[in-house]
């Protein structure tokens, strides 16, 4: 299984500050032929279920705000919350779906 | 909107069996490619199995593969998870996914979940 590995565990940003998370995958999730990246983010606010954020990357989903941005090609993967809200707190999770799905362990973000 | 509500958890002893629903509403279910991913408490996700819009295919996790089967039945628009000789480690909540491509096989990108239901295997 490709492993995902995310970093920090955990932030603490101000209101209004950026927060950046990283993903790291232990092989190429980049289908060079589409050239696409097989990468996905979910956040997680407690007590509910995941909600995808981030595919192919760097592609919003539905209704995400333009706050929420993904970069990164082949293994290294960044989220970045360009200022952050209140309703951001919430833990984040990388996938892959390369091959069979894998998660990351999850990065807590928290208001400083 | 698209509704995705499971059901079916609850208490069992190790060894025994239990199957969990999911009823799909809001899309086209038979369209759909189905996912059951699950995450023990405090825990990260996992992903659990998949079966494709059509019923075709369906792929486990190695951690499940030989004791839970995956089904659907698109004229009820319901998922299912038969699970058997459950273990502790099987103790989580599990949640129904949709994958997010359409008549096609599966993407594996989960693009809305249910709240999920919680299995506690213990003695």
């Amino acid at each position: 299984d490709i492993v995902m590995t995310q970093s920090p565990d955990s932030l603490a940003v101000s209101l209004g500050e950026r927060a950046t998370i990283n993903c790291k995958s232990s092989q190429t999730v980049l289908y060079s032929s589409e050239n696409k990246n097989y990468l996905a983010w979910y956040q997680q606010k407690p007590g509910q279920p995941p909600k995808l954020l981030i595919y192919w990357a760097s592609t919003r989903g539905s209704g995400v705000p333009d706050r929420f941005s993904g970069s990164g090609s082949g293994t290294d993967f960044t989220l970045t919350i360009s200022s952050l809200q209140a309703e951001d707190v919430a833990v984040y999770y990388c996938q892959q779906y390369y091959k069979t799905p894998t998660f990351g362990q999850g990065t807590k973000v928290e208001i400083k | 909107q698209v509704q995705l509500v499971e059901s079916g958890g609850g208490v069992v002893q190790p060894g025994r069996s239990l199957r969990l629903s999911c009823a799909a509403s809001g899309f086209s279910f038979s369209s759909h490619g189905m996912h059951w991913v699950r995450q023990a408490p405090g825990k990260g996700l996992e992903w659990v199995a998949v079966m494709w819009f059509d019923g075709s295919n369906e792929y486990y996790a190695d951690s499940v593969k030989g004791r839970f089967t995956i089904s659907r039945d698109n004229s009820k628009n319901t998922l299912y998870l038969q699970m058997i000789s459950l273990r502790v480690e099987d103790t989580a909540v599990y949640y129904c996914a949709r994958d997010g491509g359409a008549s096609v096989g599966a993407t594996k990108v989960f693009d809305f979940w249910g709240q999920g239901t919680m299995v506690t295997v213990s003695s």
